[in-house]
């Protein structure tokens, strides 16, 4: 069946360093999307993809970065690691094509900043 | 961020109780999704909908998108422990990459 991973699912790192969180889908969809979670903020975006080689900021995009270089992946990487980044990140993906707004989200990766 | 106007917020029902939760917003939508999220998993697609007064099943779920495009329902009947959960709404203006979530409904069943 296709599907949505992520890894690690969770992760402990310190202040300071570079973290990469993975995402690949078995769809062959166009649109994906990071969001990270927390309590009181609901989901929030970070950063998405409409197809290969495009990348946009969401609303809290400092300190993430992506890049998309073939459909299947969009890794999420926190260039240096701040303990407000301490969250559960989610990847999530969309066809992009018809009138189809259906988003499917991965299981998630807990991240630590100590 | 913008968050949808979710409720209640959370509720105890007993075990075999039929539920309801509602989703509002300011703006309109082309598409309202449910999702159902357990601890330290993600969330999980449980109903689309595509069309204003669409009413959609899913087993013991159905949900139905408003006719004015600014609301969607989900209930849920003959409720079961595994019910539980966090359920919250989604909405999408169609043609764009953002996506609205809802504030959540905790639900807990006591059996």
């Amino acid at each position: 069946d296709a599907e949505i991973t992520q890894s690690p699912r969770h992760k402990i790192t310190e202040t300071g360093r570079q973290v990469t969180l993975a995402c690949h889908q078995t769809w062959n969809h166009n649109n994906m999307f990071w969001y990270r979670q927390d309590l009181g903020h609901g989901l929030r975006l970070i950063h998405y993809s409409y197809g290969v080689q495009d990348t946009n900021k969401g609303e809290v995009s400092d300190g993430y970065s992506v890049s998309r270089s073939n459909t299947e992946d969009l890794p999420l990487t926190l260039e240096s690691a701040a303990s407000s980044q301490t969250s559960v990140y989610f990847c999530a993906s969309s066809p992009g094509t018809g009138n189809t707004g259906e988003l499917f989200f991965g299981e998630g990766s807990r991240l630590t900043v100590l | 961020g913008q968050q949808l106007n979710q409720s209640p917020q959370s509720m105890f029902i007993q075990e075999g109780e039929d539920v309801s939760m509602n989703c509002t917003s300011s703006s309109i939508f082309n598409t309202w999704l449910w999702y159902k999220q357990d601890p330290g998993e993600g969330p999980v697609l449980l109903i689309a909908l595509y069309k204003a007064g669409e009413l959609t099943s899913n087993g013991r779920l159905t949900a139905q998108f408003g006719i004015t495009r600014k609301d969607s329902f989900l209930n849920i009947s003959a409720s079961i422990p595994s019910d539980v959960g966090i359920y919250f709404c989604a909405g999408h203006g169609g043609g764009t990459y953002k996506y609205i979530f809802g504030t959540g409904t905790r639900l807990k069943v006591l059996a």
